[in-house]
Formats: C-alpha cells, sequence, structure tokens
C-alpha cells in the first residue's frame, strides 16, 4: 500500500521569507501523481501544485515549487515571498496512475504558520 | 464556474440514527470521491464513483455507502452512527479519466453524533 508522510507537524516563517515543507511517500509503482493541498481555516481544501512522475521538471505555480526526487520517493514544497494568506494546513498526496480510480492518499498534514 | 458544493454544512446526530450528505460536482466532472477528515486519523479516502458506478472502495466499515446519479451528484449515507463518526466529510470532484487526476474540493459537511 502506498504511504505519504509529512514529517513536520508545524512550521512558521517570517513574512516575505521562504520556507520549504517536506514530503516522502512510499510506493511500487512507476508512474504516479503528487500533489500539494492547502487547507486554510475555511477547511476548503484548494490544489496548490501538481507533479507528474514521468516528467523531470519540477512543477512551479507562481511563489510555489516544488523538488522532486523520484529515486528518493521526495517531494518538498517551496513557497517563496510568504504571505500572511499562506497560513494554513498543508497536505501532501499521491495518487497512482494506473489506479483505475480517483483515491488520494495523503499525509498528515503541516500547519503553516506566517509571523508579520 | 461554480465549485463543488456539498449540503448541509453541518449536522447533528444522535447515535444509532443514520444521515445523508449529498455533493454536487463542477460542471462537467464525472467522478466525485468522498473523505472523512478527523484530527486522530486525518485524511482518509472512503469511495468514489464514475459514471454512477463505484470504481473504488476504501477500509471503512459497511454502515458507509455512497451512490452517484445520472446528473453525476452524489449521495453518502452512514447508518446506525457512532460517536467516532463525527468527523468533516469533503467532498471531491474530478473529469475522472485516467490524464486527468486533479481532484477539486468541496467545503465539506461537519458532523457531529452525540
Amino acid at each position: 500500500a502506498q504511504t505519504v508522510t509529512q514529517s513536520q507537524p508545524e512550521m512558521s516563517v517570517q513574512e516575505a521569507e521562504t520556507v520549504t515543507l517536506s514530503c516522502t511517500y512510499d510506493t511500487s509503482e512507476s508512474d504516479y501523481y503528487l500533489f500539494w493541498y492547502k487547507q486554510p481555516p475555511s477547511r476548503q481544501m484548494i490544489l496548490v501544485i501538481r507533479q507528474e512522475a514521468y516528467k523531470q521538471q519540477n512543477a512551479t505555480e507562481n511563489r510555489f515549487s516544488v523538488n522532486f526526487q523520484k529515486a528518493a520517493k521526495s517531494f518538498s514544497l517551496k513557497i517563496s515571498d510568504s504571505q500572511l494568506g499562506d497560513a494554513a494546513m498543508y497536505f501532501c498526496a499521491y495518487t497512482g496512475l494506473f489506479q483505475g480510480a480517483q483515491k488520494l492518499v495523503f499525509g498528515q498534514g503541516t500547519r503553516l504558520t506566517i509571523n508579520p | 464556474k461554480a465549485g463543488v458544493t456539498q449540503t448541509p454544512r453541518y449536522l447533528i446526530k444522535t447515535r444509532g440514527q443514520q444521515v445523508t450528505l449529498s455533493c454536487s460536482p463542477i460542471s462537467g466532472h464525472r467522478s466525485v470521491s468522498w473523505y472523512q477528515q478527523t484530527p486522530g486519523q486525518g485524511l482518509q479516502f472512503l469511495f468514489e464513483y464514475f459514471s454512477e458506478t463505484q470504481r473504488n472502495k476504501g477500509n471503512f466499515p459497511g454502515r458507509f455507502s455512497g451512490r452517484q446519479f445520472s446528473n453525476s451528484r452524489s449521495e453518502m449515507n452512514v447508518s446506525t452512527l457512532e460517536l467516532g463518526d463525527s468527523a468533516l466529510y469533503l467532498c471531491a470532484s474530478s473529469f475522472g479519466f485516467p490524464t486527468a487526476y486533479e481532484q477539486y474540493f468541496g467545503p465539506g459537511t461537519r458532523l457531529t453524533v452525540t
């Protein structure tokens, strides 16, 4: 079974600085997708960024970028120029490509605090 | 385009009762997945429906069931509620095709069992 591990329950960063959230996963599949979701206090899960395992290039979305290391099964999220609105729970998630269904496996989450 | 909607947003039930939650996906999305979120267990996959068929199921007891209608709207039902069923239930929708794995979540239904 696939597992996702986020080893940092909480992180904090000063506004405008850069922070990196860690995620590791375990799978025997060769093709899969990885995601970072953000869950603010409103509890609405918001997709931040996605990475296809077959792509060597790291995904970027504005201030958000990932460092995808397939061999190490590592998928970290870097947030540049942190803003107060970035404060939230961040979840790393995995889904296999050939499962035939949409089943996300989530990590336990990292609570990110932005200090003004 | 309207997002995923879930009703009701909050629900209080008593042990032993049953409950039905509803989810309307984004227009054009044919896949609807359900997740349970609790402080202790985190986010856990319940099941996924695509074109009215259950394609995958998580490790939950048979008290948890669901269905999907021809318009892609989905309902999940929990029978004989237990205190441990108190959770945030999240619904997510996607196109459901093999290369489109982005799921978009609704605001959730907060279920409290007393």
